[in-house]
């Protein structure tokens, strides 16, 4: 149990363009899901705090206009970069928390999405 | 280890000896750490956690050990195998929002 997927697993974009990215609880239900970014050879960035049924919390410095985060259902949040550049291609990767965990270890991780704006 | 810029440290270890993976924290008001094994192009596995009430934890092959005094987090991994290739991260944990803070990561090679 506990499977988180993110799709697509790659995408390539024009650059100006729009990319949707989802992450999903496969086998659970998931109040809380969290958005990184991670640069190659780098460590995962925090971008943002994404909650069921209410706007999502972004970390300093990452523009909330610019990503877009809904989180509609409990096993459902997506992330669009907006108006994409080629200094937005990264790996994103979501995180999702078992719906009443108290315990930060209930906390499962997808396989990333590749982006590359040309 | 820790690394600056966009070189992570590499760990080389033979097939068979034991690894040690090191992790500086910054926060003092952490309370909870997670080591995390990642592979390429793939999102992070969990591995093993601990709080901060505890100084050491044990899992399979795996233990971890906190000492509070100088924010230093370990990762000691038994008998490496091929398969323990990957970039390894600690991540801690401050408040009650369940975010994560990651580390820098350190690349695990294991020479047969």
């Amino acid at each position: 149990g506990a499977v988180v997927s993110q799709h697509p697993s790659r995408v390539i974009c024009k650059s100006g363009t729009s990319v949707k990215i989802e992450c999903r609880s496969l086998d659970f239900q998931a109040t809380t899901m969290f958005w990184y970014r991670q640069f190659p050879k780098q460590s995962l960035m925090l971008m943002a705090t994404s909650n069921e049924g209410s706007k999502a919390t972004y970390e300093q410095g990452v523009e909330k206009d610019k990503f877009l985060i809904n989180h509609a259902s409990l096993t459902l949040s997506t992330l669009t970069v907006t108006s994409a550049h080629p200094e937005d291609s990264s790996f994103y990767i979501c995180s999702a928390k078992r719906s009443g965990a108290r315990i930060n270890n209930e906390q499962f991780f997808g396989p990333g999405t590749r982006l590359t704006v040309l | 280890g820790e690394s600056v810029g966009l070189h992570l440290p590499t760990l080389s270890v033979q097939e068979g000896d034991n690894s040690i993976i090191n992790c500086a924290y910054s926060n003092s008001a952490s309370d909870y750490f997670i080591w995390y094994k990642q592979e390429s192009g793939k999102g992070p596995q969990f591995i093993i956690d601990i709080r901060s009430n505890m100084d050491k934890r044990q899992g399979q092959r795996v233990t971890v050990l906190l000492n509070k005094t100088v924010k230093h987090l370990s990762l000691q991994i038994a008998a490496t195998q091929p398969g323990d290739s990957a970039v390894y991260f600690c991540a801690e944990n401050t408040g009650t929002a369940s975010k994560l803070t990651f580390g820098t990561g350190t690349r695990l090679q294991v020479t047969l």
